[in-house]
């Protein structure tokens, strides 16, 4: 199957600072790619869909502003968690559809977040 | 809105057993039910898809099928082994073209 690599897959950072997380296709384009975010023992809650080019559409009760994405070619989409705080803390997962296999998501290794 | 439940947050299954999950959704007609494979820390891996038309789908030791008219997918696991002990979602494409997932079955294959 297809590959997404994610990085880094583990991050502490102090409260008040920006994370980025990657996340690249590398085997395949990615035209869209989903952001989700996955607490202890729930299920994956989807954040955002970031399509290349365009600016990422983001779900209700996720702010645009803390939870930068750009998705700027058919390979790579970044998150970056701005001014952290501890709640933001978690389990985050990057998917990626391929353009010529359209039914089924890719998922990265995702990227545990710890701020501290 | 939408809703994917999966109705066992746990099972225990013994080894050499079928383990039988299941998923249910409302308010939704979904042109076809994905299930992955979750292990902890871990992304998902896609395992299976089934579409509307489709009653039952293989792939070696795992088994899926789908009642559109229950709004019900049913994953099985033929000759569980210790190794198939993880955290199986399912989940759903919706109108707007995002996957959405249940909260997941966590599944114990006991020696």
């Amino acid at each position: 199957g297809a590959v997404v690599s994610q990085h880094p897959s583990r991050v502490i950072c102090k409260s008040g600072t920006s994370v980025k997380i990657e996340c690249r296709s590398l085997d395949f384009q990615a035209t869209t790619m989903f952001w989700y975010r996955q607490f202890p023992k729930q299920s994956l809650m989807l954040m955002a869909t970031s399509n290349e080019g365009s600016k990422a559409t983001y779900e209700q009760g996720v702010e645009k502003d803390k939870f930068l994405i750009n998705h700027a070619s058919l390979t790579l989409s970044t998150l970056t968690v701005t001014s952290a705080h501890p709640e933001d803390s978690s389990f985050y997962i990057c998917s990626a559809r391929d353009a010529g296999r359209y039914t089924e998501a890719f998922f990265g290794q995702g990227t545990r977040l710890t701020v501290v | 809105s939408q809703k994917i439940e999966q109705n066992s947050e746990a099972l225990n299954i013994q080894e050499g057993k079928t383990a039988t999950l299941t998923c249910n959704y409302t308010n939704y007609s979904p042109a076809y039910l994905q299930w992955y494979r979750q292990d902890p820390g871990r992304g998902p891996v896609f395992l299976l898809l089934i579409r509307e038309n489709e009653k039952e789908k293989r792939k070696e030791r795992l088994k899926v099928t789908f009642d559109t008219t229950l709004k019900q997918s049913l994953f099985h696991i033929t000759a569980s082994q210790p190794a198939d002990s993880a955290t199986y979602l399912c989940a759903l494409r919706t109108g707007d073209d995002k996957i959405i997932f249940g909260k997941g079955t966590r599944l114990h294959i006991l020696p």
